[in-house]
């Protein structure tokens, strides 16, 4: 079974661009989180959709926005990119994401903001 | 606020000497207590969910613990390949998929 694929693996933009990152979660799997990685504050959750509905969402700017698919792939979109963006962005999926489901996660996309 | 510690931040041992890592967390209600390894470059690959305190599980060269304020991961007799960061993530009543996450631990084991 494929696991969770992301792309672009690696993005370079300069301040103020728009980024979209993309994450297609494992087969069957009908929840997709977001993660924010940066060395000084770990892995911070951005929002979680299921079945195209964000039902999760964690203290980050309105900049940073995602959506659902119907065949369950999100994209996670961020405008007017800050320096402090920089960072690897993981994305996550589990199959009902309720409670006790894992989540698996994908290689990330590492971003760079100059 | 939930919060989540991990210790020490790194951690260098010789191949073979057992050690532990701990992280201890301060949640409003835990649904479960998970273990992740991440090595370099990749994304964190899911260890262990733990549930209530007294709950031990167990693969390989880890063991990992859980109490009502802290979970231990035990590593016995490790070898080189072992070496990576360990996150600890809480998964609490504001939301299931919601992952609190620790700072980890990077992990050295020399040959």
């Amino acid at each position: 079974k494929a696991g969770v694929t992301q792309t672009p693996r690696y993005l370079i933009k300069t301040r103020g661009q728009q980024v979209t990152l993309s994450c297609s979660p494992i087969s069957g799997h009908r929840s997709v989180s977001w993660y924010q990685q940066t060395p000084g504050q770990g892995l911070q959750f951005l929002f979680e959709y299921f079945s195209e509905t964000q039902r999760n969402k964690g203290n980050f700017p309105g900049r940073f926005s995602g959506r659902q698919f119907s065949n369950s792939r999100s994209e996670m979109n961020v405008s007017t990119l800050e320096l402090g963006d920089s960072a690897l962005y993981l994305c996550a999926s589990s199959p009902l994401g309720g409670l006790r489901d894992e989540q698996f996660f994908g290689p990330g996309t590492r971003l760079t903001v100059l | 606020e939930d919060q989540v510690t991990q210790s020490p931040e790194a951690l260098r041992l010789q191949e073979g000497e057992s050690s532990s890592l701990n992280c201890s967390y301060t949640v409003s209600g835990l649904r479960g207590l998970f273990w992740y390894r991440q090595d370099p470059g990749k994304g964190p690959e899911f260890l262990f969910t733990l549930y209530s305190a007294g709950e031990e599980k167990e693969k390989e060269r880890l063991k990992a613990t859980l109490t009502k304020k802290e979970s231990f991961l035990h590593i016995t007799a490790p070898k080189p390949e072992d070496s990576a960061t360990y996150l600890c993530a809480v998964q609490t009543n504001t939301g299931f998929q919601k992952l609190v996450f620790g700072t980890g631990t990077r992990l050295l084991v020399s040959p």
